[in-house]
């Protein structure tokens, strides 16, 4: 199985900053890697998949970058309604997801 | 509008089974696979298993073969999860999901809870 490892876990942040959360693949996984938000109570909502393609209605200040078995999630500017729990997944063998890294307030 | 709406919350006993329930609507079921992900309570997401509602074919994380199945009945647009040999661990909320790029549709969630 592809093991997926978020890091940090939790990071604090303040609105207006630029929050960075990367992901790593214990094997390649090319293109497949999708990144999720999830609030308390509520259904995981996808934000990018293919790696960088923002799904439809999703904010411009986030972006996805990264290949084979590194990759990273970028907010610009962090909203107070980014403040959550982001996971990625990788679906190109089975599908695994990372354990997630919570965004709080700093 | 596309949507997935699933069966109410469960309380089931150890050793017993469960079944989900996942309505498909706004769109034509059988054109899109059907992931199932669970969330135990404070954790993450664990990805169970898809499902092609077009021929019924599945694919299954190795940790759930031999006590999971996904089916569909077509005649009313909705996919099944069912679960065996519950135990505690099993206590989760059970997600649906539609795949087009990645899961980008999900249903509302059932929490399924296995107490004595």
């Amino acid at each position: 199985d592809i093991q997926m490892t978020q890091s940090p876990s939790t990071l604090s942040a303040s609105v207006g900053d630029r929050v960075t959360i990367t992901c790593r693949a214990s094997q390649s996984v090319s293109k497949w890697l999708a990144w999720y938000q999830q609030k308390p109570g509520k259904a995981p909502k996808l934000l990018i998949y293919k790696v960088s393609t923002l799904e439809s209605g999703v904010p411009s200040r986030f972006s996805g970058s990264g290949s084979g078995t590194e990759f990273t999630l970028t907010i610009n500017s962090l909203q107070p309604d980014d403040f959550a729990t982001y996971y990625c997944q990788q679906y190109n063998s089975y599908s695994t997801f990372g354990q997630g890294t919570k965004v709080e307030i700093k | 509008q596309v949507q997935l709406v699933q069966s109410g919350a469960e309380v089931k006993k150890p050793g017993a089974s469960m079944r989900v329930s996942c309505k498909a609507s706004g769109y034509t079921f059988t054109d899109y696979y059907i992931h199932w992900v669970r969330q135990a309570p404070g954790q993450g997401l664990e990805w169970m298993g898809w499902f092609n509602p077009n021929g019924g074919s599945t694919n299954y994380a190795q940790k759930f073969q031999g006590r999971v199945t996904m089916t569909r009945d077509t005649s009313i647009s909705t996919a099944y999860i069912h679960l065996t040999s519950l135990t505690s661990d099993d206590t989760a909320i059970y997600y649906c999901a539609r795949e087009a790029e990645a899961l980008g549709i999900w249903g509302q969630g059932t929490m399924v809870t296995v107490s004595s």
